[in-house]
């Protein structure tokens, strides 16, 4: 059964630490996205990439997120140092180029104090 | 500024009708508009993809319309079940873009 997975599913953190969060797309998807999904703006895109080269990351704080592939089974996202406001659910999403539809992880539920 | 619009309020059904949610959008000239299914706790599923150059598209109980003049986008459930209810949204990209979403519809199907 084919999926995304996402860890780690719940993270609580102190303001100013470092966050990773990792992803591992479907196995032959070249394609994977990083959202993040609050109640007040929805699901917003932060990160792109394809045949792990960045396409748009015009979303993402450049500031404090950085988003990369280190190989064609992992994406990291990282948040450095964290803020309250950055808690959030950060979704990973993977796809093929041949067919549009992205498949999701469960999440990973983000929490800032 | 680039926009997709769902009706913020919470659809309630009951069983049996059909459901209908709107999705409107400005300045997109997308490729594809796609709907997707949210439960609580869990990540957006895929339902349908709709193409610029076609009118509906059907899978079992759910219909899609799009209308690229309008700007606008319907989506059905036929025969509705208390198990629709769900968080709808709407997805779409122009070509070679990535999905951007619509915040969602919440659709509560009572017995």
């Amino acid at each position: 059964d084919a999926r995304v997975t996402q860890t780690p599913r719940d993270k609580v953190t102190e303001m100013g630490q470092e966050v990773t969060m990792r992803c591992q797309p479907i196995l032959g998807h070249n394609t994977v996205f990083w959202y993040r999904q609050t109640m007040m703006q929805g699901l917003e895109l932060l990160a792109y990439f394809r045949n792990r080269a960045p396409l748009d990351d015009s979303g993402m704080p450049k500031d404090r997120f950085s988003a990369e592939m280190p190989d064609a089974t992992l994406a990291t996202l990282k948040i450095q140092p964290s803020e309250p406001r950055d808690s959030a659910v950060y979704f990973c999403a993977s796809g093929s180029s041949g067919n549009t539809e992205a498949f999701f992880g469960q999440g990973t539920r983000l929490t800032v104090v | 500024s680039q926009k997709i619009e769902q009706n913020s309020e919470a659809l309630n059904i009951q069983e049996g009708k059909t459901a209908t949610l709107t999705c409107n959008y400005t300045n997109y000239s997308p490729a594809y508009l796609q709907w997707y299914r949210q439960d609580p706790g869990r990540g957006p599923v895929f339902l349908l993809l709709i193409r610029e150059n076609e009118k509906e598209k059907r899978k079992e109980r759910l219909k899609v319309t799009f209308d690229t003049t309008l700007k606008q986008s319907l989506f059905h459930i036929t025969a509705s079940q208390p198990a629709d209810s769900a968080t709808y949204l709407c997805a779409l990209a122009n070509s070679g873009y990535a999905l951007n979403f619509g915040k969602g519809t919440s659709l509560l199907v009572t017995p």
